[in-house]
């Protein structure tokens, strides 16, 4: 059974570095051919927005909404994959899942974990 | 970028009757398009991809329907145990956007 589980600080300061992590059990992330592991989030009470993609390669993409303030990468070595955003405010508060895709829609997620961006 | 326009925002329907949830493309997509189901404090889960095929274990009150640019999802009989917002999600291209999602609710 797949299973992802993110970590992370739940608070950061304005204009901060949010940073999380996701742990990839039961699946290799090295050996996955068809699978791309992505980040999404959901703002409390609203809907779902991705934010971006990494394949085992380290190639990425991401949502040009957050672009210029998003970086994801993998550590294979781990079975884990990251996310960054940078110069964060409030707007960033959110529950932030790590998922695994197959060729485009999502088949696994993380529980989420509640980032709260606060002074 | 290409918007996802879901509708309705939010619906009440009785216990055994047949809702539809349209998701709109703003360009053409063909059929790469999933539907998810996320209940009040859960995960979302895949029900559908490829615009209208079943996810393995999701019940067959769902459907889904459509190509190009307009989407259809259809729960022929309404269960209490549907109440959830539901998505649309585009993946023909990067980025992967999401529908502003649909509320069920039982009246």
């Amino acid at each position: 059974q797949v299973q992802l589980q993110e970590s992370g600080p739940g608070l950061v300061k304005p204009s901060g570095t949010l940073s999380l992590t996701c742990a990839v059990s039961g699946a290799s992330i090295s050996s996955s051919e068809s699978n791309w592991w992505s980040w999404v989030r959901q703002p409390p009470g609203k809907g779902l927005e991705w934010i971006g993609e990494i394949y085992h390669s380290g190639s990425t993409n991401y949502n040009p909404s957050l672009k210029s303030r998003v970086t994801i990468s993998v550590d294979k070595s781990k079975n884990q994959f990251s996310l960054k955003v940078s110069s964060v405010t409030a707007a960033d508060t959110a529950v932030y899942y790590c998922a695994r895709q197959f060729g485009g829609p999502v088949d696994y997620w993380g529980q989420g974990t509640l980032v709260t961006v606060s002074s | 970028d290409i918007q996802m326009t879901q509708s309705p925002s939010s619906l009440s329907a009785s216990v055994g009757d047949r809702v539809t949830i349209t998701c709109r493309a703003s360009q053409g997509i063909s059929n790469y398009l999933a539907w998810y189901q996320q209940k009040p404090g859960k995960i979302p889960k895949v029900l559908i991809h490829g615009a209208s095929t079943l996810q393995s274990g999701v019940p067959s009150r769902f459907s889904g329907s459509g190509s190009g640019t307009d989407f259809t999802l259809t729960i022929s009989s309404l269960q209490p145990e549907d109440v959830a917002t539901y998505y649309c999600q585009k993946y023909n291209s990067v980025p992967l956007t999401f529908g502003g999602g649909t509320k069920v609710e039982i009246k």
